[in-house]
């Protein structure tokens, strides 16, 4: 089983629609946890990070439920620019202080 | 401007022979790290430091060598590349360990024929 587990896409939705990806990861005692997103080609940047409570951030929330070990984030009302590749990343603590990337979602937003 | 600069952005060379990627970050950071980001892998870790003249391997460290010699400069050597390291290559670099935000470099896309 890999430790951070993402649905590659492509999600393919219309201008203004919700959507919503879900990441798993493996270890129990990860720590923290983010999103980032990547457009083609270029550097990954962070879009949130996601905290026990739930955060929002605009169109964009992210939560936590660390009881079945999955992180989500939903964008509602997408726009044409939130198209680009959503990384989910995990800290993990201890003797390799391990910051594990997810694979990404991609999220086509389309007219 | 904060930033994560990296040189070369895109380079083609061959098999054995000898080549450095540079990183810098102006902004002060103690932790500093190498990724290598290929199709359905995902971004893996190569090499990542915490200081200065403190380095440690991450997931894939074979066929690399790095050096932090100042806090600012982090390159990436391949001493004898092969076609398999073909890949892109991230720098990043955080305020302190890995639990922060990652502020990442622009990329270099290299090419081992």
């Amino acid at each position: 089983r890999k430790e951070v587990e993402q649905d590659p896409g492509p999600f393919n939705v219309p201008e203004g629609a919700t959507v919503a990806f879900n990441c798993t990861y493996s270890n129990s005692a990860s720590q923290s946890f983010f999103w980032y997103r990547q457009d083609c080609r270029k550097e990954p940047k962070l879009l949130m990070s996601v905290y026990s409570s739930g955060n929002e951030d605009g169109r964009f929330t992210a939560q936590l439920n660390r009881a079945s070990q999955y992180i989500s984030l939903l964008i509602r009302d997408s726009k044409l620019s939130d198209s680009a590749t959503y990384l989910c990343v995990v800290y993990t603590p201890g003797g390799g202080n391990k910051l594990t990337f997810g694979t990404g979602t991609q999220l086509k937003v389309e007219l | 401007e904060a930033q994560v600069t990296q040189n070369p952005r895109y380079l083609i060379t061959v098999t054995g022979k000898k080549l450095t990627v540079t990183c810098s970050q102006n902004m002060n950071h103690e932790y500093m790290s190498w990724y290598r980001q290929d199709p359905g892998l995902g971004l893996r870790q190569i090499y990542y430091s915490m200081n200065v003249e403190v380095t440690d391997k991450g997931d894939v460290p074979e066929g690399y060598k790095v050096s932090r010699k100042e806090k600012r400069n982090f390159p990436l050597i391949l001493e004898s590349p092969s076609p398999n390291q073909t890949s892109l290559y991230f720098c990043a670099s955080s305020r302190e360990r890995e639990g922060y935000e990652q502020y990442f470099g622009p990329g270099t896309r290299l090419t081992v024929t």
